[in-house]
């Protein structure tokens, strides 16, 4: 039971450089997150989906866009990406906020560092 | 503004002595106040939900109580194996979709 899969694990950019963080849920979850968490600062939202087809802005969406290819999967990508950019991203699920119990799975996390 | 503040930032115990760590919000109209684990390396993982004032729920040696303005996480005699950090998180008030956390309290348990 895989829950929720993120790629890679780990990544080393070079500033200016892109790249895209791959997320799959196999729990048939409607909605779908990025977070990314940095020391003392907690889990921020950059982006959500709720439902297949639909992405909205989180807290910190600068510098980031993403893609929810289909229900299973959300992608975030880095276009350009910078030091500030260095962090821990969480990709997590939920199978229907709307419903008041909005528990999030998540997964193991992609650490990136951009020198 | 949405804001989630968590206290203590770290908490050292004696394997055996009790504490509680407080979760402090200001969301209008909440939703649910979510307590999360997290250990080193990994993802959080969902404890506990909360949706009203007065309610508690327990889970071996944890506790989460709500009020209105705040949570408690009351661990009763922790184990070294309790160590981690713990964190809150609550919707946003401008919908269910977007939980704001705090910043998560560590806490270490020695023998």
């Amino acid at each position: 039971n895989a829950g929720v899969t993120q790629t890679p694990k780990f990544q080393v950019l070079k500033t200016g450089q892109s790249m895209t963080l791959q997320c799959a849920q196999d729990m048939n979850h409607n909605s779908m997150y990025w977070y990314r968490q940095d020391p003392g600062m907690g889990l921020r939202l950059i982006y959500y989906s709720a439902s297949e087809g639909t992405t909205d802005k989180g807290e910190v969406p600068n510098g980031y866009n993403v893609s929810r290819l289909n229900k299973r999967e959300f992608s975030l990508r880095l276009e350009s990406a910078a030091p500030s950019q260095t962090s821990v991203y969480f990709c997590a699920s939920s199978p229907d906020p709307s419903s008041g119990a909005n528990v999030l799975t998540f997964g193991a996390g992609s650490r990136l560092t951009v020198l | 503004e949405d804001q989630v503040t968590q206290s203590p930032e770290a908490l050292r115990l004696q394997e055996g002595e009790s504490s509680s760590l407080n979760c402090s919000y200001t969301v209008s109209g909440l939703r649910g106040l979510f307590w999360y684990r997290q250990d080193p390396g990994k993802g959080p993982e969902f404890l506990f939900t909360l949706y009203s004032a007065g309610e508690e729920k327990e889970k071996e040696r944890l506790k989460a109580t709500l009020t209105k303005k705040e949570s408690f996480l009351h661990i009763t005699a922790p184990k070294p194996e309790d160590s981690a950090t713990y964190l809150c998180a609550a919707p946003f008030s401008g919908g269910y979709n977007k939980l704001i956390f705090g910043a998560g309290t560590r806490l270490a348990v020695h023998p």
